[in-house]
């Protein structure tokens, strides 16, 4: 089966910088992907690592640890924007996508 | 990127009663998928609908709760059958894009709720 675990909720403030992790344990790995969230929106798509390393992508980093079954999003220069829910989510068996249960982040003034 | 439009955006049904939620992409794509999503939760993979040939269900959901059907490999439907106020959730559609990217997009969801 699949298994994704990040934290629920994070709070920052404007121009931080706030670290999302995720560990996950999957049958099959093809990457792992980011995922933004308004409420009442569609999920909307951040970044993909199919290998180990850094992933930049202007404000947002994702980094992936194949060996540790470990990733994470990096939000850099916090705006109040970016207050959604963040989901990782893993590309496992026959390619179908497996969500987190997300991160609700909370960017303060 | 794709475009997808689902419809309808929201409805109120009758426990009972069934509904059909209709998908349609931009371009063609292998495979669709079905989420089911509650409020402030995580996204749930209903199934997997491919053109041609039966969709493939995950743990815990049915055929017959959950017939799914894809005519061409633009479009694909999704019926909520039998509701009950427990399949009162966010049902959204996704294709992906291989490229440099794997990326999955969706559709806007269908806000159910069953009375």
């Amino acid at each position: 089966g699949q298994s994704l675990e990040q934290p629920s909720e994070v709070t920052a403030v404007e121009g931080a910088i706030v670290q999302i992790n995720c560990t996950y344990q999957t049958s099959g790995f093809y990457g792992l992907s980011w995922y933004q969230q308004h409420d009442g929106g569609a999920p909307t798509f951040l970044s993909y690592n199919a290998l180990d390393g850094l992933e930049e992508t202007g404000r947002f980093s994702s980094f992936l640890s194949r060996s540790d079954s470990y990733g994470y999003l990096l939000l850099q220069e916090l705006q109040m924007k970016d207050s959604a829910s963040y989901f990782c989510a893993v590309r496992g068996y026959n390619f179908k996508f497996y969500f987190g249960s997300g991160t609700k982040l909370n960017v303060k003034p | 990127s794709a475009v997808i439009s689902q419809k309808p955006s929201r409805d109120i049904c009758q426990r009972g009663t069934s509904l059909t939620i209709q998908c349609q992409v931009d371009s063609q794509v292998t495979m669709m998928f079905w989420y089911r999503q509650q409020p402030g939760q995580s996204l749930t993979l209903i199934a997997t609908a491919n053109q041609g040939s039966e969709a493939t269900y995950e743990s815990g959901f049915v055929i017959d709760k959950f017939p799914i059907s894809r005519p061409n490999l633009t479009f694909s439907t999704l019926t909520v059958s039998n509701m009950s106020p427990e399949d009162s959730s966010i049902y959204l559609c996704s294709v992906e894009r291989r490229g440099q990217n794997t990326e999955a997009f969706f559709g806007q969801g269908t806000r159910l709720t069953v009375v």
